[in-house]
């Protein structure tokens, strides 16, 4: 079955305490990213990648870190954690370019405190 | 800056209705458009897209419009049934440049039987 699986779905850490969110899909897609979804926000692209060794920032890399060392996996990385980072995290894949027909994951919901 | 918007946050109709959902656009160069629904905790589901070389395109029971003159894209759902009740988001890229994914703040679209 093709699918985005991201983990942990829920998490409660501390501030400036570092946390990887990992996400992986099985479908070999090129073009991953990753997304926060807050409150009258909407969905804010934080990072993509368009393949291997290949990132870029979007709207919101501030406070993030990203890796793309394997095609299927698209690990977000917070190295020190704040309250403002509480939010819903969603990691996309895509075969095509700028995200078309993205498959989103189920999320990760993380509290900061 | 780029940016994409919505009319109206929450639309309400009743089960049967035809369903019209818009989105306003600021960036001129975005040339891929993309429909997403997103139902209660489940991550955004593709819908439909529409490159900017097309003016309409259907798919089942779904039509999306783009008008470039005035940067508006429109969802249209026919025969709206109770399990089209869900979050409504469109997104633009630009598949010729940055490649960044802009997603609106979301339509609440509201089925009642």
């Amino acid at each position: 079955e093709a699918q985005v699986t991201q983990n942990p779905r829920y998490l409660i850490t501390v501030t400036g305490k570092k946390l990887t969110v990992t996400c992986s899909q099985n479908m070999n897609h090129e073009y991953m990213s990753w997304y926060r979804q807050d409150p009258g926000l909407g969905l804010r692209q934080i990072y993509y990648s368009m393949n291997v060794e290949v990132t870029d920032k979007g709207d919101v890399p501030e406070g993030y870190k990203v890796s793309r060392k394997e095609k299927r996996n698209f690990p977000l990385i917070l190295e020190s954690p704040s309250p403002n980072q509480t939010s819903l995290y969603f990691c996309a894949s895509s075969l095509g370019r700028g995200g078309s027909e993205a498959f989103f994951g189920q999320g990760t919901r993380l509290t900061v405190v | 800056g780029e940016s994409v918007g919505l009319h109206l946050p929450t639309l309400s109709v009743q089960e049967g209705d035809n369903s019209i959902i818009n989105c306003a656009y600021s960036n001129s160069a975005s040339d891929y458009f993309i429909w997403y629904k997103q139902e209660s905790g489940k991550g955004p589901q593709f819908i439909i897209d529409i490159r900017s070389n097309m003016d309409k395109r259907q798919g089942q029971r779904v039509t999306v419009l783009l008008n470039k003159t005035v940067k508006h894209l429109s969802l249209q759902i026919a025969a709206t049934q109770p399990g089209d009740s869900a979050v409504y988001f469109c997104a633009e890229t630009n598949q010729g440049g940055s490649e960044k994914l802009v997603f609106g703040k979301g339509t609440k679209l509201t089925v009642n039987p």
